[in-house]
């Protein structure tokens, strides 16, 4: 059974600060690494995907992994009131085409 | 807009009843897939296509569920007999590429309410 799992939260941080989100996964062969963002009663959109080990940059959102540890996470710097969302974490496996999800970590920025 | 497209975006329906949703994905991905969200979940894999071929449905997958993609282009997802727990957000997703490298795109899902 391979498990994504992520803190429901929320996590509160202020306007401006750096919002970490984690998420571990159970699979060690998983390849993929995948950021979706939620707004309430929206659907899931893509922020970021990774695949090698190390930091990914682009704007503001960094995604880090760590295969060893079995571990990405997300870095949003300069948040800001919008980025409060459910932030979806989605691992993929080679020769599957079908990403597990976590249940989702809640993030409100504060102004 | 390029986008996955869904159809309705919202339902009602009373127990018992059944429903059809229908999804559009985007026109070059060959790979469709569908998803039933809850409050508080992650999206929960129901089933998913390549091209006309459905490949894979979850064992959680009541055959009350079906859906089909006639000619590898959109598909539709029907609940027959629809329970109060049928009640979520189906979402559809459509993608393309190598396993474990592809990037699923979803369309705006559809809401369903069963009373």
């Amino acid at each position: 059974q391979k498990e994504v799992e992520q803190n429901s939260g929320p996590l509160s941080v202020p306007e401006g600060a750096i919002a970490s989100l984690n998420c571990t996964y159970s699979d060690r062969v998983s390849q993929s690494f995948f950021w979706y963002r939620q707004y309430s009663g929206k659907s899931p959109e893509l922020i970021m995907s990774i695949y090698s080990n190390g930091d990914k940059e682009d704007g503001r959102f960094t995604a880090q992994l760590n295969k060893a540890s079995q571990y990405v996470s997300l870095l949003i710097r300069d948040s800001q009131p919008s980025d409060s969302a459910t932030y979806l974490c989605a691992v993929g496996s080679g020769g599957s085409y079908i990403p597990t999800f976590g249940r989702g970590t809640s993030l409100i920025v504060h102004p | 807009d390029t986008g996955v497209s869904q159809d309705p975006r919202h339902k009602i329906t009373k127990r018992g009843q059944n429903v059809t949703f229908r999804c559009d994905p985007i026109s070059e991905h060959n790979r469709l897939y569908w998803y039933r969200q809850t409050l508080g979940q992650g999206p929960e894999f129901l089933t998913y296509f390549q091209n006309e071929a459905q490949l894979e449905k979850s064992r959680l997958l009541s055959d009350r569920f079906s859906a089909e993609r006639p000619k590898g282009s959109f598909s539709t997802l029907e609940i027959q007999r629809t329970e109060q727990g049928d009640s979520a957000m189906y979402l559809c997703a459509s993608s393309r590429g190598t396993p474990g490298e592809e990037t699923q795109y979803f369309g705006p899902g559809t809401r369903l309410l069963v009373l």
